[in-house]
């Protein structure tokens, strides 16, 4: 079945504590990137990757960093996490590069509380 | 940046129409999207409409773009609770090669 896959789903941690929420797609698509979902701001791009090695920050990326060593998997990484990013993170990938053809297929989200 | 808006919430009774509205700023998009998110799931496309298009339909979704006005609808016929969701706009910015999602509008239907 074609998905992609994010862990955790849930996740509460303390201010400061490292943390990595992964993402992997089983489609063999190139494009993938990560949002997050706040209420009343809807979906804010934080990084993306065109393909592997090749990533560029979206409009909020301070405060996470992301890899792309290999097509499927696109790590989200908050080295020191804060109460503000306290959110709703999406997973996405898409088959070109170009987004006017290509759908973007979403994980089911992972929620994430910094205390 | 670019920009779209839509409205919060819409709140219908079952078997009506619903109609949820959207404007955008990008006159160069090409592709329009929305997106339907239920509760607890990650995001899927509903339909999309070519920017060289005014009306699409698709069984009961039907699409209305007004290009010269930079607005997009989405009515829902015989809405039903199965249809109770976020339902988000998202033009395709050739500028920023990337789609530029709205605040969602969240769809509540009563009986």
């Amino acid at each position: 079945e074609a998905q992609v896959t994010q862990n955790p789903r849930y996740l509460i941690t303390v201010t400061g504590k490292k943390l990595t929420v992964t993402c992997s797609q089983n489609m063999n698509h190139e494009y993938m990137s990560w949002y997050r979902q706040d209420p009343g701001l809807g979906l804010r791009q934080i990084y993306y990757s065109m393909n592997v090695e090749v990533t560029d920050k979206g409009d909020v990326p301070e405060g996470y960093k992301v890899s792309r060593k290999e097509k499927r998997n696109f790590p989200l990484i908050l080295e020191s996490p804060s109460p503000n990013q306290t959110s709703l993170y999406f997973c996405a990938s898409s088959t070109g590069a170009g987004m006017n053809t290509g759908e973007l297929f979403f994980g089911e989200g992972s929620r994430l509380t910094v205390l | 940046g670019e920009d779209v808006e839509q409205s919060l919430f819409l709140s219908v009774r079952e078997g009506d129409s619903s109609v949820i509205n959207c404007t955008y700023t990008d006159s160069s998009s090409t592709y329009l999207y929305w997106y339907k998110q239920e509760p607890g799931a990650g995001l899927q496309l509903l339909t999309y409409i070519f920017s060289n298009m005014d009306m699409k339909q698709d069984q009961r979704l039907t699409v209305l773009l007004n290009k010269k006005d930079k607005h997009l609808s989405l009515r829902i016929a015989d809405t039903q609770t199965g249809d109770s969701a976020i339902y988000f706009c998202a033009p395709y910015s050739g500028g920023y090669n990337k789609l530029i999602f709205g605040a969602g509008t969240r769809l509540a239907v009563h009986p």
